[in-house]
C-alpha cells in the first residue's frame, strides 16, 4: 500500500529538549515536504526535498532542520524545541506533478 | 507573493451540493489541488486541475477554475454526511514541480440533515 508514515504520531516534550520526527514514503517519490497546521492559518511549508541531499528552506524554517540521506525517508529535526512550535505536523511526498501524500500527522506539544 | 483565501465555514443540508470557493493571488500557479481532512487524519487528495484547464469533474466533484478572476471551486454533488470535514484549497507555482504547495486556511464543511 502506498503511503507515507510518521512517528510519533503524538509528542509531548519540554522546552530545549531535541527532538526528531522521522518520515518514510513507500512511493519511490522525489519530493518531500515537512508543514505545519495552525488553527486559522492552514497549513505552512517548513522544508522541502527535491530529492536525496537536496534540502531547501520553506516558509517557516526557523528552530527547524531536515536531512535527506536516503530518498524514502525525510526527518524532520528540532534542535531546542519552544513552545511556539507546538502544532500539528504532516510529512508529503509528492511525484513531479500531480499532488502531494501526506501522512496521518505529529501532534507535538512543548511545554 | 502568494496567498490563497477561503471562507472557514461552509453549510450544506444532506443531497444538495457543496461548492466551496477559493482564490488565489499568484498568476503563474502551474497547479490547483483540493484535498479533504476528516477529524485526526492527514490530507487526502480529492483532486487537482492543471492551470490550462478550465473544469475537471470526477464522480461527484466538479472543480471549475476562472483563471482571469483566480477563482477556483470545488462543488460537491448529492452531499453526503461522509463529505463532513475541512476542504483545502492549494497551489503550486513551482518551475520544477510539485515541491512547494501554498494552502489557504481551510473550510469547514458541515453536513445538515
Amino acid at each position: 500500500e502506498a503511503q507515507v508514515t510518521q512517528n510519533p504520531r503524538y509528542l509531548i516534550t519540554v522546552t530545549g529538549k531535541k527532538l526528531t520526527v522521522t518520515c518514510s514514503q513507500n512511493m519511490n517519490h522525489e519530493y518531500m515536504s515537512w508543514y505545519r497546521q495552525d488553527p486559522g492559518l492552514g497549513l505552512r511549508q517548513i522544508y522541502y526535498s527535491m530529492n536525496v541531499e537536496v534540502t531547501d528552506k520553506g516558509d517557516v524554517p526557523e528552530g527547524y532542520k531536515v536531512s535527506r540521506k536516503e530518498k524514502r525517508n525525510f526527518p524532520l529535526i528540532l534542535e531546542s524545541p519552544s513552545p511556539n512550535q507546538t502544532s500539528l505536523y504532516f510529512c508529503a511526498s509528492s511525484p513531479r506533478t500531480g499532488g502531494a501524500f501526506f501522512g496521518q500527522g505529529t501532534r507535538l506539544t512543548v511545554v | 507573493g502568494e496567498d490563497v483565501e477561503q471562507s472557514l465555514f461552509l453549510s450544506v443540508r444532506e443531497g444538495d451540493s457543496s461548492v466551496i470557493n477559493c482564490t488565489y493571488t499568484d498568476s503563474s500557479s502551474t497547479y490547483l489541488y483540493w484535498y479533504k481532512q476528516e477529524p485526526g487524519a492527514g490530507l487526502q487528495l480529492l483532486t487537482y486541475i492543471f492551470s490550462n484547464m478550465d473544469m475537471k469533474q470526477d464522480q461527484r466533484l466538479t472543480v471549475l477554475l476562472n483563471k482571469k478572476d483566480k477563482h477556483l471551486s470545488l462543488r460537491i454533488a448529492d452531499t453526503q454526511t461522509g463529505d463532513s470535514a475541512i476542504y483545502f484549497c492549494a497551489e503550486s507555482i513551482s518551475n520544477f514541480g510539485n515541491e512547494k504547495l501554498t494552502f489557504g486556511t481551510g473550510t469547514r464543511l458541515t453536513i445538515i440533515p
